[in-house]
């Protein structure tokens, strides 16, 4: 999940594993969600984005779950790849355009 | 399409100096964001352009920075004077309408001094 302090929660899978990477929020009013992955020298790319009025939505190798009573958002990968290693972020946006991103979490997929 | 272009990648300047970042954005792009990131705090939004025109900064740290959008297809995001707290990775990012999804530059590292 996401965190505080000066160190990025990492979480190590084999290849071939599902990896679920949790984020919690904290705005209520935040309508739409989106997760970001960022591999190492690079920008933030778009992986996938769900609206409020949902609570699943499916990319391809990808699943994004929101559950809004705990304010509480997940990322599922399938069938993990060593490619997929690098930083996910989740961002939350209400209102504005701006989206308030969390801190990060590393995945590392071991061959 | 080439996507968000920044430059320079890398920067490495002294204390004092004044360093200047550029970003182009996505052509046909009328929204355009620059965040910083350090481990420390994330990702932060600095400054939020639609149309050329500025219209969230809360998130610019101090007067040093300053950022400027003279036209659709360029951007500025100025220091003067560096310090070595400004050190961190400065993104740029650009989509059609300021709502729909970002796409990100591959960032400056800038390192002071």
């Amino acid at each position: 999940g996401e965190s505080v302090g000066l160190h990025l929660p990492t979480l190590s899978v084999q290849e071939g594993d599902n990896s679920i990477i949790n984020c919690a929020y904290s705005n209520s009013a935040s309508d739409y969600f989106i997760w970001y992955k960022q591999e190492s020298g690079k920008g933030p790319q778009f992986i996938i984005d769900i609206r409020s009025n949902m609570d699943k939505r499916q990319g391809q190798r990808v699943t994004v779950l929101l559950n809004k009573t705990v304010k509480h958002l997940s990322l599922q990968i399938a069938a993990t790849q060593p490619g997929d290693s690098a930083v996910y972020f989740c961002a939350e946006r209400g209102g504005s355009y701006i989206p308030t991103f969390g801190r990060g979490t590393s995945l590392i997929v071991h061959p | 399409d080439a996507g968000v272009i920044q430059s320079p990648r890398h920067e490495v300047t002294e204390m004092g100096q004044e360093v200047t970042l550029r970003c182009k954005p996505i052509s046909g792009h009328n929204s355009l964001f620059w965040y910083r990131q350090t481990m420390m705090r994330g990702l932060e939004l600095l400054i939020y352009f639609n149309n050329n025109v500025p219209i969230d900064d809360s998130g610019m740290p101090e007067d040093r920075f300053s950022a400027k959008m003279p036209n659709a297809s360029f951007s500025t995001l100025k220091i003067q004077p560096s310090e070595p707290r400004d050190s961190a990775v400065y993104f740029c990012a650009s989509s059609l309408m300021g709502d729909d999804e970002q796409f990100f530059g591959p960032g400056t590292r800038l390192t002071v001094l």
